[in-house]
């Protein structure tokens, strides 16, 4: 079973529609918990950070862990042609080999006008 | 705002050929980390420094060295570029107490 598990997609919505992509993981010692945009041909940007489980908001978007069930996921609401991209979550654990990120593949997400 | 910066966004090169990659942070973080990035395998960590002359393998270190000499400079060096290294790579800093990376615009290297 891989670390992390994400849906690549592609997924298409229409413009204004509420988006929710998600990915599993396997190893409870991940305590910090990351969203990454990334355009085409463009390096990741950080969209949402979150420690532990909960909630966490910014605007349209919303970060959601839930440690027990060992699922994440980040809903776009209101989504604009704009937030056509690729969608990384990213993980890590804390203490020692904190500084390694587990990433998901990514995805791939249209939103049509 | 962090400002990661790769020196070069597109980069042609030859098999056999040495190859520089060059990345500056200006967010005076300790750690830096070289990924790249290949279709249908995510992204894969190649070298990390925790500090100026400090440095970690990563998961995929064959073929690539690295030099941190100051500590807002990272550079990843291919020795001997091969057809295989042709990917995206990606330069990344943080600070050790928190967890997230900041990337840079990534640099795309086609290795003929």
């Amino acid at each position: 079973q891989k670390e992390v598990e994400q849906d690549p997609g592609p997924l298409s919505v229409p413009e204004g529609a509420i988006v929710s992509l998600n990915c599993t993981y396997s190893n409870s010692a991940f305590q910090y918990f990351m969203w990454y945009r990334q355009y085409s041909r463009k390096g990741p940007e950080l969209l949402m950070y979150t420690y532990s489980s909960g909630n966490k908001e910014d605007g349209r978007f919303t970060a959601q862990v839930d440690k027990s069930s060992k699922y994440i996921s980040l809903f776009i609401r209101d989504s604009q042609p704009s937030d056509s991209a690729t969608y990384l979550c990213a993980m890590s654990r804390s203490g020692a080999g904190s500084y390694q990120l587990t990433f998901g593949k990514g995805t791939k997400l249209s939103v049509i006008p | 705002d962090v400002k990661v910066t790769q020196s070069s966004r597109y980069l042609v090169k030859r098999t056999g050929e040495k190859v520089f990659l060059e990345c500056v942070q200006d967010m005076d973080h300790e750690n830096m980390f070289w990924y790249r990035q290949d279709p249908g395998l995510g992204l894969r960590l190649i070298y990390f420094s925790y500090d100026v002359k400090m440095k970690e393998k990563g998961d995929i270190p064959e073929g690539y060295s690295v030099s941190r000499e100051k500590k807002e400079r990272f550079s990843l060096i291919l020795e001997s570029a091969s057809t295989n290294q042709t990917s995206m790579y990606l330069c990344a800093s943080r600070i050790p107490i928190h967890n997230e990376q900041f990337f840079g615009p990534g640099t795309r290297l086609t290795v003929l």
